[in-house]
């Protein structure tokens, strides 16, 4: 059975830090792309974030480039989201995605975690 | 690339529910569609325009050409009442997600 199970979410200060991590099961780890996908409360999915296997290709979206860093562990199975200088408007849900391939040049999500909520107030 | 869908679509018990999906010649990417019920992460429905995953029911269907895509249920139930997302994938490698349609199930 394919899971991700998210961790680190929590309250943190405007431009606070704070690290999210990914643990995932039940499929080939190393040969698969993973991405964070969040969600504001009561508002819609938000692409944040991609890693490719073997850290090769790495992408995020235009609102967190520069402040948000996406890393991986193959040993332990798990990817990262390290996220600086945080504002008010990161505020959401965060969840980690496994990638899938059409073969075709397009990918979608096919197995979503629970998700972590990160939630940033003074 | 924006995608656009309605904010909400009503549908009778037991009738088809139609959601679209409109982009710039979205027709030339594939679309793929989730299904999210409160407090719950989004399911994936619909993936390369009409193709189901395993465990999906018949009753979902997709289609896509021209400027819109669309989701199709049919013989609606009410645990079918849920938000509802078209995605794609962008050119720039990013993904894409509609703003999402509301599905009541009267």
């Amino acid at each position: 059975e394919v899971q991700l199970v998210e961790s680190g979410g929590g309250l943190v200060k405007p431009g606070g830090s704070l690290r999210l991590s990914c643990a995932t099961s039940g499929f080939t780890f190393s040969i698969s792309s993973i991405n964070w996908v969040r969600q504001a409360l009561g508002k819609g999915l938000e692409w944040v974030s991609s890693i490719s296997p073997g850290s090769t290709y790495i992408y995020y979206a235009d609102s967190v480039k520069g402040r948000f860093t996406i890393s991986r562990d193959d040993a332990k199975r798990s990817v990262y989201l390290q996220m600086n200088s945080l504002r008010a408007e990161d505020t959401a849900v965060y969840y980690c995605v496994r990638l899938a391939d059409t073969g075709a040049g397009s990918y979608y999500f096919d197995f979503w975690g629970q998700g972590s909520l990160v939630t940033v107030s003074s | 690339y924006g995608l656009a869908q309605p904010l909400s679509v009503s549908v009778a018990l037991g009738q088809t529910a139609r959601i679209s999906c409109g982009g710039n010649n979205i027709g030339s990417k594939s679309v793929h569609w989730y299904q999210q019920k409160p407090g719950q992460a989004p399911v994936l429905v619909i993936f390369s325009d009409s193709n189901r995953p395993s465990g999906i029911p018949e009753r979902f269907s997709g289609s896509n050409s021209g400027n819109t895509a669309a989701l199709t249920i049919s013989r609606a139930q009410a645990g079918d009442e849920a938000d509802y997302y078209c995605q794609v994938w962008d050119s720039s490698a990013a993904g894409v997600f509609g703003t999402g349609t509301k599905v009541t199930v009267l």
